[in-house]
């Protein structure tokens, strides 16, 4: 079943902060987090794979609930770079298929 | 090291012919995936290899569609014949073990 994201879209100011928010109602094994940028590939940003897990780098981190099968992920002092679409991706166990959200549009502008 | 290289970058086709989209992993990955996002939609998985062999092929739309990976090298998926809802980016991503990393993909347009 497919993620929910949301919001589906955001727009900010440069240095301003945002948070993506993942859901599922399935059980999780992991959750990835992809920002793509019109007509390029995905870029993988981070995955997170234990519940209540927390990563970050740079000024983007994301955590993990695993038992409320949710994921954030969280933007701080947004840059214009940050500009794209994120995704995130589930996967019930170890090594098999992700399941994508639709994604959601972050517009940072100066 | 060289990234998941895809080709073609663009392919437009008439309704009822054939179009074959590469993959080249990165190298020493075994696990392949092919994924598709139509019309702006979500990214929808196709298939997974391990190696050579079809791991999970449930995404596979129908018997139009098949994907070969000679040797757990590159692989190629064939859309035969082609139909216009086939129309979208097909992507290809490689992993080692858990980071799936994912090609530029190949823009298809079937008209």
């Amino acid at each position: 079943q497919q993620p929910v994201q949301s919001p589906q879209a955001v727009i900010l100011r440069e240095g301003e902060d945002a948070v993506i928010n993942c859901s599922s109602s399935k059980a999780l094994y992991s959750v990835h987090w992809y920002r793509q940028k019109h007509g390029e590939a995905p870029v993988f940003l981070m995955i997170l794979l234990k519940g209540g897990e927390q990563k970050g780098h740079d000024k983007i981190s994301a955590s993990f609930n695993e038992k409320k099968q949710q994921s954030s992920l969280y933007l701080t002092a947004s840059q214009l770079s940050y500009s794209g679409t994120y995704f995130c991706g589930t996967q019930g166990t170890s090594g098999s298929r992700l399941t994508f959200g639709e994604g959601t549009q972050l517009t940072v502008n100066p | 090291e060289a990234g998941v290289t895809q080709f073609p970058s663009h392919s437009v086709i008439e309704k009822g012919q054939t179009v074959t989209l590469r993959c080249d992993p990165i190298s020493g990955h075994d696990n392949l995936y092919w994924y598709r996002r139509v019309m702006g939609k979500e990214i929808k998985f196709l298939l997974h290899f391990v190696k050579e062999s079809k791991q999970d092929e449930s995404g596979m739309p129908n018997n139009r569609f098949l994907a070969e990976r000679t040797g757990g090298t590159y692989s190629t998926l064939k859309v035969q014949p082609a139909e216009l809802e086939d129309s979208g980016v097909y992507f290809c991503a490689s992993s080692l073990i858990y980071e799936q990393y994912f090609g530029p993909g190949t823009r298809l347009t079937v008209t």
